[in-house]
């Protein structure tokens, strides 16, 4: 069975220090894996997305996520937190041998920046 | 520049109604979705297509209806038969299965 699972439902961190938003995954075959973001009242915006070229992902905003297949892992990270970046963050699994019906969302991580 | 337009922002509907939401896409995408997403909760599937003139229901259908006319557009029904249809509503749309989905920015349905 294919699921995802953000570890921490909230994550609050001061600006100008590393941000972790943790995601599992349990997929079966090689997945395709996604970080989204979603500010308040927003639709969904994709930060990056790993389909099984490198295993360390940049994405905008100075994201980055490293996809660890021992520990079937997708952790998203950044270096040093921004106001701006204040949102819920979505880890999103896609099993690329599946219809589209079969994409999984995490339950989303909501990440608030201390000033 | 391609994307993928929600309309209205925001609706409000008296109990008894049916409402369409609008969806369109520029991408030339195949396949589109439609979500629902509650306060403090994932995503939900409620239906997707993946060609014009076919769709599948998804997780939750009850109480909604879709059609696929066009490639560009895939507009959602929230009819009277759903209970509780006050949400946030999200449009996607997708290459074809393993690639990454573009989002609408969603329309936020209230029911007065």
């Amino acid at each position: 069975a294919q699921s995802v699972t953000q570890l921490d439902s909230h994550v609050s961190v001061s600006e100008g220090t590393p941000v972790l938003l943790r995601c599992n995954y349990s997929s079966s075959y090689s997945p395709s894996l996604f970080w989204y973001v979603q500010h308040p009242n927003k639709g969904l915006q994709l930060l990056l997305k790993y389909t099984s070229a490198a295993t360390l992902v940049k994405g905008i905003n100075g994201f980055e996520a490293e996809f660890k297949k021992s520990e079937t892992s997708f952790h998203l990270t950044k270096p040093s937190a921004h106001m701006s970046d204040a949102a819920e963050y979505f880890c999103v699994v896609n099993p690329r041998y599946s219809s589209a019906s079969k994409i999984i969302f995490g339950s989303g991580t909501r990440l608030s920046i201390r000033p | 520049d391609g994307g993928i337009t929600q309309s209205p922002k925001y609706l409000f509907r008296k109990e008894g109604q049916n409402v369409t939401l609008s969806c369109e896409q520029n991408l030339n995408h195949d396949a589109m979705y439609w979500y629902r997403q509650d306060p403090g909760q994932g995503l939900r599937l409620i239906y997707y297509s993946q060609i014009v003139n076919d769709f599948q229901k998804g997780d939750i259908a009850e109480g909604y209806s879709v059609s696929r006319e066009k490639k560009e557009s895939f507009p959602l029904t929230v009819t009277s038969a759903q209970k509780n249809p006050t949400a946030f509503y999200l449009c996607a749309s997708s290459i074809g299965a393993g690639g990454g989905y573009t989002f609408g920015s969603g329309t936020r349905l209230t029911v007065v």
